[in-house]
């Protein structure tokens, strides 16, 4: 099955700053890409996905880039705000019947 | 509109019971997954339905049963309690598969 592997594991930057979390996958079939956040004792929600068939897609301060040759995919984060704070996952699926997680990126946004 | 609806929130079980964790979507979705949470582990699907009387093993199966008699409704069936089976547990649903997944609140078991 497919591999996703995720980084950093926990990451701390000062609000104003970029923050950076990196996905690597290893079936290339795989066509889509989310990425969640959830904050602490909360549901994951979706903030922003890309298909294989686009390199980067932008919403506002959050965008997402693909390379599908490297099978790694990007979550940028600009101008980062206290309620950026959370866990970020990743994910792969290549049907949409299973979707594949990254172990997910603790975010602490430092006011 | 209430989405995806979990229940219990929170149970403690005893080595060796079993129990059924409910999920109930009113979207009129026809994908709907069962995960579990582990600290540091991300999710990992346990099972999932692509619509009535279909279902199959995710990533981590075992110990596990579940059933999809309706659309809204996908019972998670934990026979034979054991530690390792600790977790937080969410439901989720889709309208289509590579779309977005809309999870429950979770529900937070404990094996003694």
């Amino acid at each position: 099955g497919e591999n996703v592997e995720q980084h950093p594991s926990t990451l701390s930057v000062q609000e104003g700053d970029s923050a950076v979390i990196k996905c690597t996958y290893s079936d290339s079939a795989s066509n889509y890409f989310p990425w969640y956040k959830q904050e602490l004792g909360k549901r994951p929600q979706l903030i922003i996905d890309i298909r294989s068939n686009v390199g980067e897609k932008k919403d506002q301060r959050i965008a997402v880039t693909l390379n599908k040759t490297a099978k790694h995919f990007s979550l940028h984060i600009t101008e980062t705000q206290p309620e950026d704070s959370a866990v970020y996952f990743c994910a792969a699926s290549l049907t949409g019947n299973q979707f594949y997680f990254g172990t997910g990126t603790s975010l602490t946004v430092i006011p | 509109n209430a989405g995806v609806t979990q229940t219990p929130k929170f149970r403690i079980l005893k080595i060796g019971q079993s129990m059924t964790l409910q999920c109930t979507q009113d979207m009129n979705h026809n994908y709907m997954y069962w995960y579990r949470q582990d600290p540091g582990m991300g999710l990992k699907l346990i099972y999932y339905s692509v619509g009535a009387g279909i279902t199959d093993k995710g990533e981590v199966p075992n110990g596990y049963n579940v059933s999809r008699s309706t659309t809204e409704d996908f019972p998670l069936r934990l026979e034979l309690a054991a530690p390792s089976q600790t977790s937080v547990y969410f439901c989720a649903s889709s309208t289509r598969g590579t779309g977005e997944l809309f999870f429950g609140e979770g529900s937070r078991l404990t094996v003694l």
